[in-house]
């Protein structure tokens, strides 16, 4: 196990609504990226947080946003939800300069209907 | 810009053979790392094995070793004798080194090899 944990599992949303995802990082590590992974792809970068601020983002509009705590956890917020947006997705926990390792959760599976 | 590619979309294997999968990747980087992970259908991304740029020797782990050819821009993954749990999507990824306020750190994916382990 990797000690990365993401909340809720599933989840069902309407067209339009908010959706806020959670992501606890694995102890040691201050850095938190998200991906978004559409169906038969790999994921995409969403965008990075480091220390709690933004640090990089991915091809994704505004409304992709998040946040990351003095614990080091993380929110993902999709605001103005699209069909488009159903997809995996996934955080990844790792250490600013080891770049060796980087270990995702299990995943938030988001049907937008 | 930095890219990977995964040019097998399906890949058949029999149990206990050995099987590769292939990776190139390109980036005008001289440090960067290499990773592939496996993702079950439970949806997970399991980190399997890691290769640094600056790394002389292949990185092994377990039944798995990375076939690291720099000049080629390649980056295989070898699996040694292969199980039924083995079957799954296996992902090459690559990553910059960690900059602040430039992406770095960010893992470039490419679309996967699914493998399937016949008994």
């Amino acid at each position: 196990e990797t000690g990365v944990t993401q909340s809720p599992t599933h989840l069902i949303k309407t067209r339009g609504q908010q959706v806020t995802l959670r992501c606890s990082s694995q102890s040691g590590h201050n850095t938190v990226s998200w991906y978004q992974q559409a169906l038969g792809q790999g994921p995409q970068f969403i965008f990075q947080y480091y220390r709690e601020e933004e640090n990089g983002r991915g091809n994704f509009p505004p409304r992709f946003s998040g946040l990351q705590f003095p614990n080091y956890s993380s929110e993902l917020n999709v605001n103005a939800l699209e069909l488009d947006d159903s997809a995996l997705y996934l955080c990844a926990s790792s250490y600013e300069t080891l770049n060796t390792e980087a270990f995702f959760g299990q995943g938030t599976r988001l049907t937008v209907v | 810009a930095q890219k990977i590619t995964q040019t097998q979309p399906g890949m058949f294997v029999q149990e206990k053979e050995a099987v590769t999968l292939d990776c190139t990747y390109d980036t005008s980087d001289q440090s960067y790392g290499l990773f592939w992970y496996k993702q079950p259908s439970s949806g997970e991304m399991i980190f399997l094995i890691y290769q640094g740029s600056y790394d002389e020797q292949n990185a092994t782990e377990g039944r798995y070793s990375l076939n690291f050819q720099k000049a080629r821009k390649s980056a295989n993954l070898v699996i040694s004798a292969s199980q039924l749990g083995d079957s799954a999507m296996y992902f090459c990824a690559m990553r910059e080194p960690f900059l602040l306020y430039n992406q770095g750190g960010k893992l470039i994916f490419g679309q996967g090899t699914e493998l399937s382990v016949k008994p």
